[in-house]
């Protein structure tokens, strides 16, 4: 099993439509777990993380944390042309480098 | 801000050449990373360095090496590059241990010819 799996895409939606980014992880000892965002020819960019079950919202974004089913979503609402992009997702472990998922490619369709 | 400055956006070296891919962070950060990255592939980690003078190889080292001289500075040789290391290299710092939040430069894109 990969350490983090994510589906690559490309995940299509509306514009104002509700966009939903899903992260399964298989290290049972990650204890938070960060999205980057990586627009096309440029660096990722840290967006959120969460660390405890449940949800943590900022904006229109909401991150989705279920440990025991090792499963973490990101939620995008309100969805803009501007939020097309390549959405990854990197559980953190303590004292090792983070490991990211190969992204979802999310395409805004105005 | 933290800002990584990778020296060059764009790079065309020839097969065989050494190449020297430099990345500078100004936060006083302790870790700093490299990897690479492919379509399909996502992001690797080539080396880190938790310390000066310290490096740890990540999960696709062969045909690379690291040094860390000064604490702001980390670069990444090409002993004698080729065609397959082609690719898009990310460097990235962090404050604490190798699972804080990293921050990127804006990438080094290396064609080998």
């Amino acid at each position: 099993q990969k350490e983090v799996e994510q589906n690559s895409g490309p995940l299509s939606v509306p514009e104002g439509a509700i966009a939903s980014l899903n992260c399964t992880y298989s290290d049972r000892g990650s204890q938070s777990f960060f999205w980057y965002r990586q627009y096309s020819g440029k660096s990722p960019e840290l967006i959120m993380f969460i660390y405890s079950n449940g949800d943590k919202e900022d904006g229109r974004f909401t991150a989705q944390l279920n440990k025991a089913s090792q499963y973490v979503s990101l939620l995008i609402r309100d969805s803009q042309p501007s939020d097309s992009a390549t959405y990854l997702c990197a559980p953190k472990r303590r004292n090792t480098p983070l490991v990211f998922g190969k992204g979802t490619r999310l395409s805004v369709i105005a | 801000d933290v800002k990584v400055t990778q020296s060059s956006r764009y790079l065309v070296k020839r097969t065989g050449e050494k190449v020297f891919l430099e990345c500078v962070q100004d936060m006083d950060h302790e870790n700093m990373f490299w990897y690479r990255q492919d379509p399909g592939l996502g992001l690797r980690l080539i080396y880190f360095s938790y310390d000066v003078k310290m490096k740890e190889k990540g999960d696709i080292p062969e045909g690379y090496s690291v040094s860390r001289e000064k604490k702001e500075r980390f670069s990444l040789i090409l002993e004698s590059a080729s065609t397959n290391q082609t690719s898009m290299y990310l460097c990235a710092s962090s404050l604490y241990g190798g699972g804080d939040i990293q921050y990127f430069g804006a990438g080094t894109r290396l064609s080998v010819l």
